[in-house]
């Protein structure tokens, strides 16, 4: 059971290229999330999905598209990169927010934007 | 604007005193609240939380209590240990769906 996976760890990008970062969970958990972490901010949720083919945005969701085509596997995009999307970013899954809050994160990928 | 804050960025505590982390908030239709640790280079781990019909809920060795009044809850862990240097974040949900952290406390347990 690896529970919330991201790919990739790292990554270097240039200003305006585009990228897809991948979360994974095996948990057959019905909410998942993207968060970004910056010195000084926390953590602040840029969309989420409670399903299967939905997503909503969260509170920072300009600059990022996501998809939710199948229920473990859920894609955060940068479709022209800038410097402020320079970041960590972590993935999260929760089973239900009826039942439990508790959410599961990913190890995190951490992107420069250069 | 910041909804959920945790004004101490770090605190440093000596190994089996007591560490009391807090956390303040300025939405009162806040329905639940969380504690996560966070290692460095890992994801942020679940730790505690309590509802707000709560004023206080206990887990082994930490203990969250709630003043709704105050908009305040605090995250107490007796007896502080070495393993529990990490960072802390509160976090608060409105409908579930959205949730909305503090800044994280980083505690240092000193042996």
């Amino acid at each position: 059971n690896a529970g919330v996976t991201q790919t990739p760890k790292f990554r270097v990008l240039k200003t305006g290229q585009s990228m897809t970062l991948l979360c994974a969970q095996d948990m057959n958990h019905e909410y998942m999330y993207w968060y970004r972490q910056d010195p000084g901010m926390g953590l602040r949720l840029i969309h989420y999905s409670v399903g299967e083919g939905t997503t909503a945005k969260g509170e920072v969701p300009d600059g990022y598209n996501v998809s939710r085509l199948k229920k473990q596997n859920f894609l955060l995009g940068l479709e022209s990169a800038a410097p402020s999307q320079t970041s960590v970013y972590f993935c999260a899954s929760s089973l239900t927010s009826g039942s439990s809050y508790e959410q599961y994160f990913g190890p995190g990928t951490r992107l420069t934007v250069t | 604007d910041q909804q959920v804050k945790q004004n101490s960025p770090s605190l440093s505590v000596q190994e089996g005193r007591i560490s009391i982390l807090n956390c303040d908030y300025t939405n009162s239709m806040f329905d639940y609240f969380l504690w996560y640790k966070k290692y460095p280079a890992e994801g942020p781990t679940f730790l505690i939380s309590i509802s707000s019909i709560k004023d206080k809920n206990e887990d082994g060795r930490f203990t969250v209590f709630l003043n709704k009044s105050a908009k305040h809850l605090s995250l107490h862990i007796v007896p502080s240990q070495p393993g529990d240097s990490a960072v802390y974040f509160c976090a608060a949900t409105l409908i579930s769906n959205q949730f909305y952290f503090g800044t994280g406390t980083s505690l240092t347990v000193i042996p």
